[in-house]
């Protein structure tokens, strides 16, 4: 039972390269979610998705985009990367409206250089 | 003010020791509340949820909250170097929305022998 699935595990890109953080999860959840972690600012939200074919922004959306591309998957496209954007990203995923916590991936490690 | 606030430690114990980490939130009519346990380079792992006033345990680990003081607590009885980590805190409700949650910066706990 896999849970969730991030890929990839780590990468480093140039300045204004693009490239799309995939996401999968198993446990038939309804919604889904991007966050970023960067030191001292904790979990910040960048776009979730409540249900199948509904996405939403969040807290830092601007420079990112999401595809909601089934009930199981949803990608984040970094369209032309920023240094500002090299983070720690985590796909959740919740069964109901979060009302019961989210399950997180492993994470990627994203550095822009 | 921020939406869920933590002191970011670290709150170094000893190695049995009770260790007593705090959370308050801003959002009168939060309904769910949740901590996080997240080891270094790894991902947020949910330990405990909590719905309404008072305790809840679970081994030894203890959730308490207090929605009058709009206060949530995390305590763990004989702390073990195991322990030593960063606690998330997460709320969901009415201004973030019902479906996502808002994290805290998290308190990093150093357990010593």
């Amino acid at each position: 039972n896999a849970g969730v699935t991030q890929t990839p595990k780590f990468q480093v890109l140039k300045t204004g390269q693009s490239m799309t953080l995939q996401c999968a999860q198993d446990m038939n959840h309804n919604s889904m979610y991007w966050y970023r972690q960067d030191p001292g600012m904790g979990l910040r939200l960048i776009y979730y998705s409540a249900s199948e074919g509904t996405t939403d922004k969040g807290e830092v959306p601007n420079g990112y985009n999401v595809s909601r591309l089934n009930k199981r998957e949803f990608s984040l496209r970094l369209e032309s990367a920023a240094p500002s954007q090299t983070s720690v990203y985590f796909c959740a995923s919740s069964e109901v409206e979060a009302n019961y916590g989210y399950t997180f991936g492993s994470g990627t490690r994203l550095t822009v250089v | 003010q921020k939406e869920v606030e933590q002191n970011s430690g670290p709150l170094s114990v000893p190695e049995g020791a009770i260790a007593s980490l705090n959370c308050t939130y801003s959002d009168r009519g939060s309904q769910s509340f949740f901590w996080y346990r997240q080891y270094s380079g790894k991902s947020p792992e949910l330990i405990m949820s909590i719905y309404s006033n008072g305790d809840k345990e679970d081994g030894r680990f203890t959730a308490q909250l207090n929605k009058a003081s709009q206060y949530v607590s995390l305590l763990i009885r004989d702390s073990q170097p195991s322990d030593s980590a960063t606690y998330l805190c997460a709320v969901n409700g009415p201004s973030g929305g019902y479906n996502k949650l808002i994290f805290g910066a998290g308190t990093r706990l150093a357990v010593h022998p």
